[in-house]
């Protein structure tokens, strides 16, 4: 079985891009959420998504949106990166939401 | 919102000794959960506890839920060099399942 899986591993981008990061949950997980994980601190939550319908943000700009699709693979979008977005987002999805977390390897983000 | 705070931030340990990290809240906690991240890596699930004072165990990994659900530890015995890393614990709220994550406790070994 495949575990969660997120793309690209590894991305470089330029103060004022936008970029789309991939997750595609455990199958038959339908909870996938978001976390930025700066080096040195815990997740801190980003977007929870549930059978695709927000179920909570966290306390991220608007810049930062997020969608989950009908086979419950989900995109975050961050708008108009500042060099403080480098971090690694991490996806992790739940087969149920009171249930453990399995996470991605993660995507790191580089904005120079 | 539930915030958990995590004691020591960092932990250096010799190998064969013991040590114990903290989790502590200022409200009660529907659930706590325990999870080890290695360095360069994600974080890996360990424990879910859930009843007040419950304790469980994992090889040379005691959990314990503190009896007024506000407070949770992790104690490993005999630290080896497998047991580097980061460990965080992570508050489950009840009304929306938003699970939040402590700073961690950093865990470094001499051999």
């Amino acid at each position: 079985d495949a575990g969660v899986t997120q793309s690209p591993t590894h991305l470089i981008k330029t103060r004022g891009q936008q970029v789309t990061l991939r997750c595609s949950p455990i199958s038959g997980h339908k909870s996938v959420s978001w976390y930025q994980q700066v080096l040195g601190q815990g997740p801190q939550f980003i977007f929870q998504y549930y059978e695709k319908e927000e179920r909570g943000r966290g306390n991220f700009p608007d810049r930062f949106s997020a969608r989950q699709f009908p086979n419950y693979s989900s995109e975050l979008n961050v708008n108009a990166l500042l060099l403080g977005d480098s971090a690694l987002y991490l996806c992790a999805s739940r087969g149920d939401l009171n249930t453990e977390a399995f996470f991605g390897q993660g995507t790191r983000l580089t904005v120079v | 919102g539930q915030q958990v705070m995590q004691i020591p931030q960092y932990q250096h340990v010799q190998e064969g000794e013991d040590f114990t990290t903290y989790c502590n809240s200022s409200t009660t906690l529907s659930n706590i959960q325990w999870y080890k991240q290695r360095p360069g890596g994600h974080p890996v699930f360990l424990i879910q506890l859930v009843k007040s004072g419950e304790v469980k165990k994992q090889k040379r990994l005691t959990f314990q839920f503190g009896e007024a659900k506000k407070n949770s530890s992790l104690h490993i015995t005999a630290t080896q060099t497998t047991d580097v890393g980061t460990y965080f614990c992570a508050a489950l709220r009840s009304n929306d399942y938003k699970l939040s994550f402590g700073a961690g406790t950093t865990v470094t070994v001499r051999a």
